[in-house]
């Protein structure tokens, strides 16, 4: 069964800084891997999502991943957080199922805070 | 922009009881799901919804639970006798289609809370 860690719960960065968030996922084949944020009160927002092709994928809000398949991991990037950037991120693995639709299985989360 | 709305906000409860929680997915969407976060844990798959059926559930979909699209704009989540373990945030989403994975749009989430 696929699974997804996201091994830290709760970072703290400056207003500036770069960002990481680290995502590892287990699959047995080729995973769909997706990054999701989520403000208070608010849903769950897609910042990028990857299926095949170019490992560096570009989202929303200037946040990117990389797809590294020999380490199992989606780690999303920003290199100069903002202030509203302060938010919960799930990092999530998509699983085709019947009728043309699919799952997803989240991780944890991970709370980032921002230091003005 | 259009969005998945959700309500209530929140449901307090009584064990035993039942309870419906509705959501307005996005009108030109096909695809309709459910999933629920108990508190400090991760979000959960619980159910997809396709053409008036369910395609896939969970384990955790149990004869308790069930779905329905009682017109063309509401989709509900009933959960007849509630337990207390149910206590969780309950999130909607529907997606235009299931290809391509295309974008799962989510709601703001239902607090459940059973007492």
């Amino acid at each position: 069964a696929q699974s997804v860690t996201q091994p830290d719960i709760h970072i703290t960065v400056s207003e500036g800084a770069s960002l990481e968030l680290r995502c590892n996922y287990s699959y047995g084949a080729t995973p769909y891997l997706f990054w999701y944020v989520q403000s208070p009160g608010q849903g769950l927002q897609l910042l990028l999502k990857y299926f095949s092709g170019d490992t560096l994928v570009q989202g929303i809000k200037g946040f990117e991943a990389e797809f590294k398949r020999s380490q199992s991991s989606f780690n999303l990037r920003k290199p100069s957080v903002h202030w509203s950037d302060a938010a919960e991120y799930f990092c999530a693995v998509g699983l085709l199922s019947g009728a043309g639709s699919y799952q997803l299985t989240f991780g944890k989360g991970t709370k980032l805070s921002v230091i003005p | 922009e259009p969005e998945v709305t959700q309500t209530p906000s929140h449901q307090v409860t009584q064990m035993g009881q039942e309870v419906i929680l509705r959501c307005v997915p996005i009108s030109n969407h096909l695809y309709f799901y459910w999933y629920r976060q108990i508190l400090g844990q991760k979000v959960e798959f619980l159910v997809s919804f396709y053409n008036n059926e369910i395609s896939e559930k969970s384990e955790i979909f149990d004869d308790q639970f069930s779905v329905e699209r009682p017109d063309g704009s509401n989709f509900t989540l009933k959960i007849r006798s509630t337990k207390l373990e149910d206590s969780a945030m309950y999130f909607c989403a529907s997606s235009e289609s299931g290809a391509n994975y295309n974008e799962q749009f989510f709601g703001p989430g239902t607090r459940l809370t059973v007492l």
